[in-house]
């Protein structure tokens, strides 16, 4: 039973929209994780927070950015979608280093 | 920089076969290891969490084990069963020079494991 939410579950918009994905997450964890995964690859980290006011950027380089005004909410912006952003993008909490990973069952991306 | 690799790609075995799933990495300085098995569509759900002091943990019928001097792990699953058909994934963290983790996780391309009736 996951506890991380993500919304929209599907989506779908033209070039050069700017969209939000929603993440949120009830177990009051501090550290959260956006990762984009496309078919049969693995998963890319593209941003991470320790905590409110807390982000920095992943591995693979992406023009969305986040914030982290509250320690439930990690919401991840596309200021201008691009065809190349069309991929599966999925949240992740954890309480510590030495703790599972928790993982939302993802935002699949379209962009046309 | 760490590499996760996981052998074989795909596998498909009957029901009630013991199998074992592998994943290597480059590194051999890791914090931790984790498994996870992805269902079609869905998220990663975290399976086994393997400290880089332990040599292994269990979890009803799934036994993983970490031998970090050889940069490998493997996932055993004991009596197969439809159900467990998914794509497990191994992911490592990485350990820094103080001694604890940047936190960032690499993660293997996965394995995708077919059980059939």
């Amino acid at each position: 039973e996951a506890d991380i939410y993500q919304t929209p579950r599907y989506l779908v918009i033209g070039t050069g929209k700017k969209i939000t994905l929603e993440c949120s997450q009830t177990m009051g964890h501090d550290k959260m994780y956006w990762y984009q995964q496309d078919p049969g690859m693995e998963l890319h980290l593209i941003h991470y927070s320790y905590g409110v006011n807390s982000t920095e950027k992943g591995d693979l380089s992406s023009e969305s950015t986040v914030s982290r005004i509250r320690t439930e909410h990690f919401p991840l912006t596309l200021e201008s979608a691009r065809p190349s952003h069309t991929s599966q993008y999925l949240c992740a909490s954890s309480t510590g280093y030495n703790s599972p990973l928790h993982f939302g069952n993802g935002t699949r991306l379209t962009v046309t | 920089k760490q590499e996760v690799t996981q052998i074989p790609a795909a596998l498909s075995v009957p029901e009630g076969e013991n199998l074992v799933l592998n994943c290597s990495f480059t590194d051999s300085a890791i914090y931790n290891l984790q498994w996870f098995r992805q269902d079609p569509g869905k998220g990663l759900t975290s399976l086994l969490l393997i400290q880089s002091s332990q040599r292994e943990q269990t979890s009803g019928r799934l036994n993983a084990s970490l031998d970090k001097s050889s940069g490998r792990s493997t996932l055993y699953i004991a009596a197969s069963q439809p159900g467990d058909s998914a794509t497990y994934l191994c992911a490592v963290r990485l350990l820094n020079a103080g001694g604890t983790s940047y936190g960032k996780l690499t993660f293997g391309q996965g394995t995708i494991l077919t059980v059939h009736p």
